[in-house]
C-alpha cells in the first residue's frame, strides 16, 4: 500500500497570513495514463470530508481560489494563500493512483 | 442537489454482522462509482471500499477484505456494505461517498453512520 505522510500534524495560523501543509507519498503517484492523483480534502469540526483540491492542483467547484495544491511525484504541497477564520479544521491528503486509496494522517489548521 | 444518507449503524458485538446502506439523489447513480470511507473516533479517515457502477470492479481495503462486501442496487439508489466478523478495530464511523467521475477523487460525502463493535 502507498503510505501517505503528511507534515505538520499541527499549525497554528493567523488569519490573512498564508499556511502550507506537505504530503509525501512512499512511491510515485504518477498514474499509468499520465495524471497524478492526488487530492485534499478538508474535515471541519463535527462534518463530513470536503473536497478542495483533486489531480495534484485543479480545484474543486465552489471552492475559493486562496486554496491551491501543487506537486509532483512524490511530493506535494496544499497552501492557502490567506487563512480564513473558517479554514479552521483537518486537512488530509488523498491518493488514487492505486489501490488501496490512501490518507495522510491529517493535519490540524488552528488559529 | 446530490446527497447520500447513510443508515443500518448499530452497536454490536464483536463477531457479529451488520449491513449498512447508502440512499442517493440528485444525480444518476448508476452513471458513478461508489465507495465506504471510514473514521475511527478521534482519527483519521480510511478508505474501505469501492464498487463502480456496472458492479463488475470491486476493490477492498486489506484491513476488510474478506469479511466486507460491498454492493449496490442501482434501481433503489441504493449503496450496500455488509459486514461479517465485526472486530472492536470496526468501530467508527462509515461515510457513503460519491467518486468524482474520471478524476479519482471523492466529492461528495455523507454525514455518515455510526457503528460501534463492543462487547
Amino acid at each position: 500500500d502507498i503510505v501517505m505522510t503528511q507534515t505538520p500534524i499541527s499549525s497554528p495560523v493567523t488569519p490573512g497570513q498564508p499556511a502550507s501543509i506537505s504530503c509525501r507519498s512512499s512511491e510515485s503517484l504518477v498514474h499509468s495514463d499520465g495524471n497524478t492523483y492526488l487530492s485534499w480534502l478538508q474535515q471541519r469540526p463535527g462534518q463530513p470530508p470536503r473536497l478542495l483540491i483533486y489531480k495534484t492542483s485543479k480545484r474543486f467547484s465552489g471552492v475559493p481560489d486562496r486554496f491551491s495544491g501543487s506537486g509532483v511525484g512524490t511530493d506535494f504541497t496544499l497552501e492557502i494563500s490567506r487563512v480564513e477564520a473558517e479554514d479552521v479544521g483537518v486537512y488530509y491528503c488523498m491518493q488514487a493512483t492505486q489501490f488501496p486509496w490512501t490518507f495522510g494522517q491529517g493535519t490540524k489548521v488552528e488559529i | 442537489e446530490v446527497q447520500v444518507v447513510e443508515s443500518g449503524g448499530n452497536l454490536v458485538q464483536p463477531g457479529e454482522s451488520l449491513r449498512l446502506s447508502c440512499v442517493a439523489s440528485g444525480f444518476i447513480f448508476s452513471d458513478y462509482n461508489m465507495h465506504w470511507v471510514r473514521q475511527a473516533p478521534g482519527k483519521g479517515l480510511e478508505w474501505v471500499s469501492h464498487l463502480n457502477g456496472g458492479s463488475n470492479d470491486i476493490q477492498y481495503a486489506g484491513s476488510v477484505a474478506g469479511r466486507f462486501t460491498i454492493s449496490r442496487d442501482n434501481a433503489k439508489n441504493s449503496l450496500y456494505l455488509h459486514m461479517t466478523s465485526l472486530r472492536v478495530e470496526d468501530t467508527a464511523v462509515y461515510f457513503c461517498a460519491r467518486d468524482l467521475r474520471d478524476n479519482y477523487s471523492i466529492d461528495h460525502w455523507g454525514q455518515g453512520t455510526l457503528v460501534t463493535v463492543s462487547s
